[in-house]
């Protein structure tokens, strides 16, 4: 049971270029959630979802797409990458929405 | 606006010292409220979290926190630190209605001298 998985650990961007960072559970978990974290800001809400085939805006959704084919998957899509998006990026699943429990984060840099 | 506010950045304990780390949020409905801890380069770890019941709450690792509503408070506490527990401590609060969505507070970072 690896609980919250997240690749890469890390990626390099040029401005422009797109990516998807991949976050997978595999404790059926229905809520799923992603999170920025910037220094001395905590954690923000990028997109969320409460199960396969929804998924909802957070706090901070500009320049990303979610989807949710799956109870396991749920990538975040960078489709043009900005220097503002350089950020460390946090997957969180729970069994209710209420309960998150986090992966261990991909460190993403855009020059 | 829903809010949390953790009022230290950064504070510094003995190793062996009382440990208590401000929360407060500003919340429209019956809050959830939570205690998460982040080692360094690590992901984010639940200590304990805060539903409904008794408003003095366990975790892991020795913590507990107490929810008072009447000063929108959720501090954590620990009576002895250890050298293990330097790392940030976020404070975070949802509500049942909100599809888990988490709302943090800046963090405050602890450190422990031996």
């Amino acid at each position: 049971n690896a609980g919250v998985t997240q690749t890469p650990k890390f990626q390099v961007l040029k401005t422009g270029q797109s990516m998807t960072l991949q976050c997978a559970q595999d404790m059926n978990h229905e809520y799923m959630s992603w999170y920025r974290q910037d220094p001395g800001m905590g954690l923000r809400l990028i997109h969320y979802s409460v199960g396969a085939g929804i998924t909802d805006q957070g706090e901070v959704p500009n320049g990303y797409n979610v989807s949710r084919s799956t109870t396991e998957d749920f990538p975040l899509r960078l489709l043009s990458a900005a220097p503002s998006q350089t950020s460390v990026y946090f997957c969180a699943a729970g069994p209710r929405r209420d309960t998150q429990y986090f992966g261990p984060g991909t460190r993403l840099t855009v020059l | 606006a829903q809010s949390v506010t953790q009022p230290d950045i950064h504070i510094t304990v003995s190793e062996g010292a009382s440990l208590e780390l401000r929360c407060n949020y500003s919340y429209g409905a019956t809050p959830y409220l939570f205690w998460y801890v982040q080692s360094p380069g690590q992901g984010l770890q639940l200590l304990l979290k805060y539903f409904s019941g008794d408003t003095l709450v366990q975790g892991i690792k020795g913590f507990e926190a107490e929810f008072k509503r009447s000063q929108s408070s959720f501090n954590l506490r620990k009576p002895s630190v250890h050298w293990s527990d330097a790392a940030e401590y976020f404070c975070a609060v949802g509500a049942k209605n909100q599809g888990g969505k988490l709302i943090f507070g800046q963090g405050t970072e602890l450190s422990v001298k031996p």
